[in-house]
């Protein structure tokens, strides 16, 4: 089945700076790659996906780019904000029904 | 346009209780998802339904749990003789069809309690 392997667990970075997290998968079939932001007490919420046609998408300050040849994928956050401190979740969708997630980046934005 | 509504948000067992989750998944979307997550820990899968089928519980532990989509209300999921071991949040979510390329939304939680 599906790995998604996340890193790094934890980020720390200043204000102002960029934040590079990565993620790699083990199922070459996976075709859909979403990211969430999870804040305190709140449910994942979508940021941005991309499939597996296209290399980069970016949006606003949020950027995910996918190599499916070496089977991964990253999530650019550039000028980072405080706001922007949360969990961040990457996975990995096959086509089925069953979302594999990594297991999570705790992003720090010191202002 | 509500998103994915759980209830309750905050639970309170003893141990030996019933505890029972629910989710109205987004307006129009008929695959409901259900993840349990430890503190500090992602999202594990549990159970996948469409209305009134339960389409893959690989991720449920075989005894206790148990998960249902009724033709009409929301999903329900039920621990029984619950032990501190399920504490945990419990998040729901929906899409609106299954397959590549179809977001899953997700809401806010149950936050599950053990005494």
């Amino acid at each position: 089945g599906e790995n998604v392997e996340q890193h790094p667990s934890t980020l720390s970075v200043q204000e102002g700076d960029s934040a590079v997290i990565k993620c790699t998968y083990s199922d070459s079939a996976s075709n859909y790659f979403p990211w969430y932001k999870q804040e305190l007490g709140k449910g994942p919420q979508l940021i941005i996906d991309i499939r597996s046609n296209v290399g980069e998408k970016k949006d606003q300050r949020i950027a995910v780019t996918l190599n499916k040849t070496a089977k991964h994928f990253s999530l650019h956050i550039t000028e980072t904000q405080p706001e922007d401190s949360a969990v961040y979740f990457c996975a990995a969708d096959t086509g089925g029904f069953k979302t594999i997630f990594g297991a999570g980046t705790r992003l720090f934005v010191k202002a | 346009n509500a998103g994915v509504m759980q209830n309750p948000r905050h639970l309170v067992r003893r141990r030996g209780q019933e505890a029972r989750l629910r989710c109205s998944p987004m307006k129009g979307h008929s695959h409901v998802y259900w993840y349990r997550q430890l503190p500090e820990e992602g999202l594990k899968f549990m159970v996948y339904l469409q209305k009134e089928n339960i389409i893959d519980e690989s991720g449920m532990p075989k005894e206790r749990f148990s998960a249902e989509f009724p033709k009409e209300g929301p999903s329900i999921l039920r621990i029984q003789q619950v032990v501190r071991g399920d504490s945990a949040a419990y998040f729901c979510a929906s899409s609106l069809e299954t397959g590549g390329d179809q977001p899953q939304h997700f809401g806010d939680g149950t936050r599950l309690s053990i005494l």
